[in-house]
């Protein structure tokens, strides 16, 4: 099946430091990924649909200068958090569809991430 | 826009016994797709099942099978013959609308298999 990896799964760093999140997918080719940050106990939020080629559209709300998006390929994807602030520590976790309208999303293994 | 509803936020049930856990949601597209993911305490989502809106059969996979109510708009997943390891969030998904590909969840519903 197809597999997505995430690293790192988990990083500490201080505020305003900034912060790269990798998602490759392994056995498969996704031109658009997804993005989605999930609070404690709460459901996953879409971020940003993040296309091979081209720049991310972000969800309304979501800033785009603090979270970077950058898909240089077809099998890898990057989210960075510039300047990061406590608020931002949270679990996000990306995801890529696989071939087929059909297809569900196959999801990374997520970062949890803590801004101290 | 889409929503999806799952108003149970905690389910018990005891090991080897049936759940249901519900899903309702709300479109105004013809064509969409229902999912259901579930993801364990550490944090990974695993796909369980798809049921598509024009799939006039209800989806199985294994132990899973989704109880789909196309006038009713709902979408429930029927999980038999509960095992310890099915504990975890389990999370109602939907995509709609042509040419989208990125799923809208519901808020989840945190399954507890006692022993």
């Amino acid at each position: 099946g197809a597999v997505v990896s995430q690293h790192p799964s988990r990083v500490i760093c201080k505020s305003g430091t900034s912060v790269k999140i990798e998602c490759r997918s392994l056995d498969f080719q996704a031109t658009t990924m997804f993005w989605y940050r999930q609070f404690p106990k709460q459901s996953l939020m879409l971020m940003a649909t993040s296309n091979e080629g081209s720049k991310a559209t972000y969800e309304q709300g979501v800033e785009k200068d603090k979270f970077l998006i950058n898909h240089a390929s077809l099998t890898l994807s990057t989210l960075t958090v510039t300047s990061a602030h406590p608020e931002d520590s949270s679990f996000y976790i990306c995801s890529a569809m696989g071939t087929g309208v059909n297809s569900p999303l196959h999801f990374g293994n997520g970062t949890r991430l803590t801004v101290t | 826009a889409q929503k999806i509803t799952q108003t149970q936020p905690g389910m018990f049930v005891q090991e080897k016994e049936a759940v249901t856990l519900d899903c309702t949601y709300d479109t105004s597209d013809q064509s969409y797709g229902l999912f259901w993911y579930k993801q364990p305490s550490s944090g990974e989502m695993i796909f369980l099942i798809y049921q598509g809106s024009y799939d006039e059969q209800n989806a199985t996979e294994g132990r899973y099978s989704l109880n789909f109510q196309k006038a009713r708009k709902s979408a429930n997943l029927v999980i038999s013959a509960s095992q310890l390891g099915d504990s975890a969030m389990y999370f109602c998904a939907m995509r709609a609308g042509a040419g989208s590909y990125q799923l809208t969840f519901g808020k989840g519903t945190k399954l507890s298999v006692i022993p």
